[in-house]
């Protein structure tokens, strides 16, 4: 199994730039999440999605939009990048809520935005 | 809101001792998981260990052991037979009700294992 799969793996934007990370799951898990990871900050939750056509916002949601098309992807679109938006984003997956059974993390995608 | 709290930003230890890591958390549930995640310099994300609340026992994994305090709200870390491999982020995390039972993080602890 591939698990949790994120492209790119290192991206760099300007200002104002926009684009899609990429995740897909091959495990029919009906959780998944974003979260990005800033040094001091552990990882933040920016949006996730309890099954197909369902996305909520997390504690940073701002700058950033999801859709839950099919159960197996769940890509983060940055509208306009800034700065701020510099970071390492994480894609991850569960079966059932994380009350209840752990997270399956993706790789990784380092961000830097100039 | 629920938080997670790490107090130590960095620790180290010599290599074939034990370490502690220490984890406070705040929150109104009272039945819920925590986990402990470990993050090696390859960036990939590992879960260590999961402590079940309604479990007075706690849980164990290999040289992993948590000393779990539901009244006092803390969820600490035990490395016995600290190994370079240890060698690591640590993160704990939580299942906030505030995001949907999605797993809120403590701001981690940088360990690092001397030879």
């Amino acid at each position: 199994n591939a698990g949790v799969t994120q492209t790119p793996k290192f991206q760099v934007l300007k200002t104002g730039q926009s684009m899609t990370l990429q995740c897909a799951q091959d495990m029919n898990h009906e959780y998944m999440s974003w979260y990005r990871q800033d040094p001091g900050m552990g990882l933040r939750l920016i949006h996730y999605s309890v099954g197909a056509g369902i996305t909520d916002q997390g504690e940073v949601p701002n700058g950033y939009n999801v859709s839950r098309s099919t159960t197996e992807d769940f890509p983060l679109r940055l509208l306009s990048a800034a700065p701020s938006q510099t970071s390492v984003y994480f894609c991850a997956s569960s079966p059932r809520g994380t009350g209840y059974s752990p997270l399956h993390f993706g790789n990784g995608t380092r961000l830097t935005v100039t | 809101a629920q938080t997670v709290t790490q107090s130590q930003p960095e620790m180290s230890v010599q290599e074939a001792e034990t370490v502690t890591l220490s984890c406070t958390y705040d929150t109104s549930e009272s039945n819920y998981y925590l986990f402990w995640y470990k993050q090696p310099p390859s960036r990939q994300m590992i879960l260590v260990i999961r402590q079940e609340a309604y479990k007075q026992q706690n849980a164990t994994e290999n040289r992993f052991s948590v000393n779990f305090q539901k009244a006092a709200k803390s969820f600490s870390l035990k490395i016995s037979d600290s190994q370079l491999g240890d060698t690591a982020m640590y993160f704990c995390a939580f299942p906030s009700r505030d995001a949907g039972n999605m797993l809120t993080f403590g701001g981690g602890t940088r360990l690092m294992v001397k030879p």
